[in-house]
């Protein structure tokens, strides 16, 4: 079952707009990363927020975390063409006394020129 | 430090056939995960081994099967190969599970 949902699917946007994107999870959590992709390749690690946290800043990325509703969203602002990927979000699920990472079916972000 | 690196970058095999593929961690890394990657089901984590141990395994079937040696160096291993294999095979280490997952940029089987 998946534990994280992102929401948009997708998104297109012009350079320069800010893009957010929403996920959803189901169980209690430790922390939340986000993770971005370019087409076919390994993930890059973008930014991990912790659940006594409410919110992080990374350069032009803002990250909210709201434990009570199960969600999460990341901003990204002044957006480039380069920022073009696919986002996802991705938590730890206990099950069975194993855990492991969990990913969303991510957020594809196109950003027009 | 140098990233994750992953060997072979590609790969075509057919039905039937074995495969293995490598992973060699960050410096100082003792976890490392594999994912496989298709388009209809996302991101799944296959299994996670820490000093040399598989701590963590995935909802894959047997044929799957992986091991990390004593340099943190991984390997995983799929047997009889079907063609719903066919997927980007993405390998992370980090220091703990829990934590940040850094990724190498991949395996890209082909089972025909």
């Amino acid at each position: 079952s998946q534990q994280g949902e992102e929401d948009p699917q997708a998104l297109s946007i012009q350079e320069g707009e800010n893009a957010t994107m929403n996920c959803s999870y189901k169980t209690s959590i430790n922390n939340l990363q986000w993770y971005r992709q370019n087409s076919g390749r390994g993930l890059v690690h973008l930014i991990l927020i912790r659940s006594n946290e409410r919110e992080k800043h990374s350069g032009r990325l803002r990250v909210t975390l709201d434990t009570s509703k199960k969600s999460s969203s990341l901003l990204i602002m002044a957006s480039r063409a380069a920022d073009t990927a696919s986002y996802f979000c991705a938590t730890i699920l206990a099950q069975g006394g194993s855990e492991k990472l969990v990913f969303g079916k991510g957020t594809k972000l196109t950003v027009n020129p | 430090k140098a990233g994750v690196t992953q060997t072979p970058r590609y790969l075509i095999k057919t039905r039937g056939q074995q495969v293995t593929l490598s992973c060699s961690p960050i410096s100082g890394h003792r976890s490392v995960s594999w994912y496989q990657q298709t388009p209809g089901q996302g991101l799944q984590f296959l299994f996670e081994y820490f000093s040399e141990t598989q701590r963590n395994k995935g909802n894959f079937p047997g044929r799957f099967s992986g091991r990390q040696f004593s340099n943190s160096r991984s390997e995983m291993n799929v047997s009889t190969l079907e063609l719903g294999d066919s997927a980007l095979y993405l390998c992370a280490s980090s220091p703990w599970v829990r934590e940040t997952q850094y990724f190498g940029p991949g395996t890209r089987l082909l089972v025909l």
